[in-house]
C-alpha cells in the first residue's frame, strides 16, 4: 500500500499567513493527488484534485503543486474560514490512501 | 443541486450487521464511480471500498474485504454498504462520496456506525 505522510500534523497561524502544507508519498504517484478540507461535524470538501487543479468554486487563495512523491498545499493568505483540518489523498492505485491530517488553528 | 443523504447507522453488537445505504440527486449517478470513506478518531479519513458506475469492478481496503459489501442500484440511485462480522475498529462516521477520476467531489453527511456491547 501507499503510505501518504503529512507535515506538520498541527500548524499553529494567524489570519494573513501564508501556509504551506506538505504530503510525501511512499513512491511515486505521477499527478495522482488530491486535498481536501474538512470542518468538524462536516464532510470533507475536495479543494484540488491532480496536484495543482483547483476544483470549481474552491478561491484562488489556495494552490497546489508537486509530482512523483512530495506535494503541497499553500494558503497564500490564511482567512478565518480556512481554520479547519487538510487532507492529502492518492488515487495513483488501490487501495487509495489519505494522509493523516494537519489541523490549521490559531 | 447534488445531494447525497446515507442512512442506516446506528448502534450494533461486535459480530452483528449495518447496511448503509446513500441516496443520490442532482447528478447523473450511473455514470459516477461510487465510494465509501469512514473517519474514526484515531486514523482519520480511512477509504473504505469503490464501485464501477456498472458494478464491474469493486474495490476495498484489506480491513474490511470479505466482511463489507459495496453495491449499488442506478434505478434507484441509490448506494449501499452492506457491513457484517463488524468489529469495534469499525465504529465511525461513514461518508459515500461520487468519484471524480479518483479524487471525491460530492460528499454525504454521513452516518455514525457505533460497535459496542
Amino acid at each position: 500500500d501507499i503510505q501518504m505522510t503529512q507535515s506538520p500534523s498541527t500548524l499553529s497561524a494567524s489570519v494573513g499567513d501564508r501556509v504551506t502544507i506538505t504530503c510525501r508519498a511512499s513512491q511515486s504517484i505521477s499527478v495522482w493527488l488530491a486535498w481536501y478540507q474538512q470542518k468538524p461535524g462536516k464532510a470533507p470538501n475536495l479543494l484540488i484534485y491532480k496536484a495543482s487543479d483547483l476544483e470549481s468554486g474552491v478561491p484562488s487563495r489556495f494552490s497546489g503543486s508537486g509530482s512523483g512523491t512530495e506535494f503541497t498545499l499553500t494558503i497564500s493568505s490564511l482567512q478565518p474560514d480556512d481554520f479547519a483540518t487538510y487532507y492529502c489523498q492518492q488515487f495513483d492505485r488501490y487501495p487509495r490512501t489519505f494522509g493523516q491530517g494537519t489541523k490549521v488553528e490559531i | 443541486e447534488v445531494q447525497l443523504v446515507e442512512s442506516g447507522g446506528g448502534l450494533v453488537q461486535p459480530g452483528g450487521s449495518l447496511r448503509l445505504s446513500c441516496a443520490a440527486s442532482g447528478f447523473t449517478f450511473s455514470t459516477y464511480w461510487m465510494t465509501w470513506v469512514r473517519r474514526t478518531p484515531g486514523k482519520g479519513l480511512e477509504w473504505v471500498a469503490t464501485i464501477k458506475p456498472d458494478e464491474g469492478e469493486k474495490y476495498y481496503v484489506d480491513s474490511v474485504r470479505g466482511r463489507f459489501t459495496i453495491s449499488r442500484d442506478n434505478a434507484k440511485n441509490s448506494l449501499y454498504l452492506q457491513m457484517s462480522s463488524l468489529r469495534a475498529e469499525d465504529t465511525a462516521v461513514y461518508y459515500c462520496a461520487g468519484d471524480k477520476s479518483g479524487s471525491m467531489i460530492y460528499w454525504g453527511q454521513g452516518t455514525l456506525v457505533t460497535v459496542s456491547s
